[in-house]
């Protein structure tokens, strides 16, 4: 079962920055929240993951408030191939399955 | 790193065939899962494999699906007959601690 809330769509202008918000109220201590893409037709892409503190990479930040029930997937300068479905996904403490819910669908417009 | 290998791409096959999707996991990496992906159900999770044994396959539609993990670069997934309610794109993963890595997919059409 999905343990996240996500918007379905959401544009963003290419060349700004694309906040994808993220749900998790229910999310316990010792699960970590991850993001991962979906590009039409290909496989889901590893973005990012975090416990507690905001982290960093070459492709995007990710930002977890202080009560952890809620983050926000930052891609900081949108290109159009950035346009993909975006999951957030809160990993099963007990086991290492993931549950993608529905996601949310970024259309980036030129 | 050649990433998580999946064959063939694509499949079509007849009502009742038996059909056998192969994954070839990340080198070093102990888990595999299979997921499956249709519009109406989004991505599912079917069965997990940790350092080859299968540890979760309650997401395995039913007794016609089936997976196996003869060893630690090689994992099946077999449907036996197939049903036109199974096509769907099936993903395999692997990981070696928690990041799961994806391969192409395998886009499986049964008429």
């Amino acid at each position: 079962d999905a343990k996240t809330t996500q918007p379905p769509s959401m544009d963003c202008a290419e060349g700004r920055a694309a906040n994808l918000p993220c749900n998790h109220s229910t999310i316990s201590g010792n699960e970590y929240v991850y993001w991962y893409r979906q590009i039409h037709s290909q496989g889901p892409q590893y973005i990012i993951h975090g416990l507690k503190n905001n982290e960093t990479n070459e492709m995007a930040s990710l930002i977890i408030t202080e009560d952890r029930k809620s983050s926000t997937l930052i891609l900081p300068h949108a290109t159009l191939r950035d346009t993909a479905v975006y999951y957030c996904i809160v990993r099963v403490a007990t086991g290492n399955q993931f549950y993608f819910g529905t996601g949310t669908s970024l259309t980036v417009i030129p | 790193d050649a990433g998580v290998i999946q064959s063939p791409r694509h499949e079509v096959t007849e009502m009742g065939q038996e059909v056998t999707l192969r994954c070839k996991p990340i080198s070093g990496h102990n888990s595999l899962f299979w997921y499956r992906q249709t519009m109406m159900r989004g991505l599912e999770l079917l069965i997990y494999f940790n350092n080859n044994v299968p540890i979760d396959d309650s997401g395995m539609p039913e007794d016609r699906f089936s997976a196996k993990m003869p060893n630690a670069s090689f994992s099946t997934l077999k449907i036996q007959p197939s049903e036109p309610r199974d096509s769907a794109v099936y993903f395999c993963a692997s990981s070696q601690v928690d990041t799961q890595y994806f391969g192409p997919g395998t886009r499986l059409t049964v008429l």
